[in-house]
């Protein structure tokens, strides 16, 4: 089985300040892991992806993410906040094996910038 | 390329009637995801089609049904509507299966059961 879990279901930062979004998973094969953002009223925007590649992932709009298998962690970070990072964050995971390409997705976790 | 597009955007119904709705995958994508996103609930797995062929289901009730066309697009039909199918439901297509395939979203369809 597998799961994801988003430690914070909400994050607070000023613009200009660090982003750290956390995720932790648990899954019995190897995973593929993903961030996906959710804007108001919109779709999913695909972040980053680990599939087993380099642990340290780098996506779109100066997002990054390590995977740290040790720690089955996979946490979203960002140096410096915009007003345009305020959405919705998911954390999601699938198994890399073929025949499941299920994706389970983790609660969320809403990100607030302080003017 | 043009991205996932989904048919209607919004739409409200009634208790008790049905609903279709539709997917429209990227050129070239086969395979068509489908899932159910509340507040309660965040985002659930309803099911996958490849090659017109559901390959895998999530834990909804046999009213949730869908189907995939030779063209790759796909339909999702939910009968006997209840109060708690209100829901945003969001298709994403991938080129293949596989768990390291990249899921494109589309932006939804938002349903209201009256």
């Amino acid at each position: 089985a597998q799961s994801v879990t988003q430690l914070d279901s909400h994050v607070s930062v000023s613009e200009g300040t660090p982003v750290l979004l956390r995720c932790n998973y648990s899954s019995s094969y190897s995973p593929s892991l993903f961030w996906y953002v959710q804007h108001p009223n919109k779709g999913l925007q695909l972040l980053l992806k680990y599939t087993s590649a380099a642990t340290l992932v780098k996506g779109i709009n100066g997002f990054e993410a390590e995977f740290k298998k040790s720690e089955t962690s996979f946490h979203l970070t960002k140096p410096s906040a915009h007003m345009s990072d305020a959405a919705e964050y998911f954390c999601v995971v699938s198994l890399s094996n073929f025949g499941n390409e299920k994706l389970t997705f983790g609660t969320g976790t809403r990100l607030t910038i302080i003017p | 390329k043009a991205g996932v597009t989904q048919t209607p955007r919004y739409l409200i119904k009634t208790r008790g009637q049905q609903v279709t709705l539709s997917c429209s995958p990227i050129s070239g994508h086969r395979s068509v995801s489908w899932y159910q996103q509340t507040p309660g609930q965040g985002l659930q797995f309803l099911f996958e089609y490849f090659s017109e062929t559901q390959r895998n289901k999530g834990n909804f009730p046999g009213r949730f049904s869908g189907r995939q066309f030779s063209n790759s697009r796909s339909e999702m039909n939910v009968s006997t509507l209840e109060l708690g199918d209100s829901a945003l439901y969001l298709c994403a297509s991938s080129f293949g299966r596989g768990g390291k395939e990249t899921q494109y979203f589309g932006p939804g369809t938002r349903l209201l059961v009256l």
